[in-house]
C-alpha cells in the first residue's frame, strides 16, 4: 500500500482565519514533506520532517507553521494567509535509507486545494 | 546542484500513436530519477523510477523510461496514446542530500 491521505480535500479560508491541513502515511516513513503547487507550475518543496524532526524549511513564511505529531501524522497550520498563499498543499512521504538520505522515492497524497479569500 | 529540462511544455499525440516525453538531467554524481503523472485537481503519481541497475525501467500503464547517461537523459514513452493519458508529466531528479528536484512539466493531450 502506498497511500498517502489528506484533509480536507478542499478549503475556503478568510485572511484572519486559524485553520490546519492534515497528512497521514502508514507505510512506515520517516520522511515527510509538504509541496506547495500554483497552477501549471511543479511542487515547491516548504517542509521536511525525518523521524518527527523539522530537517528542512526552505525560508517558508511564519504564517505556515509545521507539526508533525507522530511518525505517521503530518499537519500545517495555518494562519493570516493572504490570497497568494492559494494553492494546491501536498504531502509526501518516503523511507529514510540508512545513509540518511531522506530523498528516496516520494509518495504523494491527492493534495488540498486552498482557496484563500 | 542538480537540474531537470523537460522539452515541450505541450505535446500532442493521437490515441494510438506513440508517446515521447523529454526528460533531461544536470548533475554531478548519480543521480535517482522519477517520472510522477498528475491528472486534473489530483496529487502526483509514480509512474516509475531510476535508481540504480537496469537503464530500461518499466512502470505502470504502459510508460517506460531508458537512463542513457552519456546523454544525461530519462526520456518516458509508451508506444500506443490511450485517452485516459491526458495529465500533466514531471520528470524529476533527486541524489544523495539534495531535494527532490521536478522539471517544469508537460501537458500531454491526446487527439481522438
Amino acid at each position: 500500500d502506498t497511500e498517502v491521505t489528506q484533509t480536507p480535500k478542499h478549503l475556503v479560508m478568510g485572511m484572519t482565519n486559524k485553520k490546519s491541513l492534515k497528512c497521514e502515511q502508514h507505510m512506515g516513513h520517516r520522511a515527510m514533506y509538504w509541496y506547495k503547487q500554483k497552477a501549471k507550475k511543479p511542487p515547491e518543496l516548504m517542509f521536511v520532517y525525518s523521524y518527527e524532526k523539522l530537517s528542512i524549511n526552505e525560508s517558508v513564511p511564519s504564517r505556515f507553521s509545521p507539526e508533525c505529531p507522530n511518525s505517521s501524522l503530518l499537519n500545517l497550520h495555518l494562519h493570516a494567509l493572504q490570497p497568494e498563499d492559494s494553492a494546491l498543499y501536498l504531502c509526501a512521504s518516503s523511507q529514510v535509507l540508512t545513509s540518511g538520505r531522506e530523498t528516496d522515492t516520494q509518495y504523494f497524497g491527492p493534495g488540498t486545494r486552498l482557496t484563500v479569500l | 546542484a542538480q537540474s531537470v529540462t523537460q522539452l515541450g511544455s505541450h505535446v500532442s499525440v493521437s490515441e494510438g500513436a506513440l508517446v515521447l516525453l523529454r526528460c533531461n538531467y544536470s548533475s554531478s554524481v548519480p543521480p535517482y530519477l522519477f517520472w510522477y503523472v498528475q491528472y486534473p485537481n489530483q496529487g502526483l503519481q509514480l509512474l516509475l523510477k531510476y535508481t540504480t541497475g537496469a537503464t530500461l525501467v518499466k512502470g505502470i500503464n504502459g510508460f517506460e523510461a531508458e537512463f542513457k547517461k552519456s546523454e544525461t537523459s530519462f526520456h518516458l514513452t509508451k508506444p500506443s496514446a490511450h485517452m485516459s493519458d491526458a495529465a500533466e508529466y514531471f520528470c524529476a531528479v533527486s541524489v544523495i542530500n539534495e531535494k527532490l528536484t521536478f522539471g517544469t512539466g508537460t501537458r500531454l493531450t491526446i487527439i481522438p
